[in-house]
């Protein structure tokens, strides 16, 4: 159980361009998901905290308007990388809390934005 | 505010060697205490966590222990694998918030 999906798993993109990337809980509904970016060789940074139905709250120096994310049910998150630039490129992993009885948060597998 | 602070990697062990990864907090309140796991190319993994002072969280032979009165939390494994070799992460949740996570330490373990 707590499985958490991302897709894709991987994209390369063209600067300029926008990228999607998908968060699912498979088998639980979360009404907290967190994005994450992760640099080479270093530890996970919190991006923002997405509520389901309301408007993610991004941590201090994440452009909100660069990094767009959606919540719209228990079970998926959307990060929208929008004008991605090559500094963009980066490891984005996605966790999710379930609704009830946990502070455990369960993270995806990743994905691995290259933007050229 | 918050924070994690893990022992320095890398850390590279023979196999079956006794690991040790040292893991101190700071926190304001009674925090959650958790270690990930992450392996190349892969998201992180929940391998045991601890709730309240003294509880012990163990999973796939590793162990930890809440210690309140050294605020610690370090990982322990009386013979590693090769199928270890992973990045450890030590982390804290507080009130239910937003994960702090430790630097994470490498560990390569050899045959």
């Amino acid at each position: 159980g707590a499985v958490v999906s991302q897709h894709p798993s991987w994209v390369i993109c063209k600067s300029g361009t926008s990228v999607k990337i998908e968060c699912r809980s498979l088998d639980f509904q979360a009404t907290t998901m967190f994005w994450y970016r992760q640099f080479p060789k270093q530890s996970l940074m919190l991006m923002a905290t997405s509520n389901e139905g309301s408007k993610a709250t991004y941590e201090q120096g994440v452009e909100k308007d660069k990094f767009l994310i959606n919540h719209a049910s228990l079970t998926l998150s959307t990060l929208t990388v929008t004008s991605a630039h090559p500094e963009d490129s980066s490891f984005y992993i996605c966790s999710a809390r379930p609704i009830r009885g946990t502070d455990t948060q369960y993270f995806g597998p990743g994905t691995r934005l290259t933007v050229l | 505010g918050d924070s994690v602070t893990q022992m320095e990697g890398p850390v590279t062990l023979s196999e079956e060697a006794f690991l040790t990864i040292n893991c101190t907090y700071t926190a304001t309140g009674y925090p959650s205490l958790f270690w990930y796991v992450q392996y190349p190319g892969e998201g992180l993994q929940l391998l045991l966590k601890a709730t309240k002072a003294d509880d012990k969280g163990s999973n796939k032979g590793f162990e930890a222990t809440y210690r309140k009165e050294t605020t610690s939390f370090h990982l322990e494994k009386g013979s590693v694998q090769v199928s270890d070799s992973a990045v450890y992460f030590c982390a804290l949740s507080d009130r239910g918030s937003r994960l702090t996570f430790g630097e994470g330490t490498q560990l390569t373990v050899n045959p």
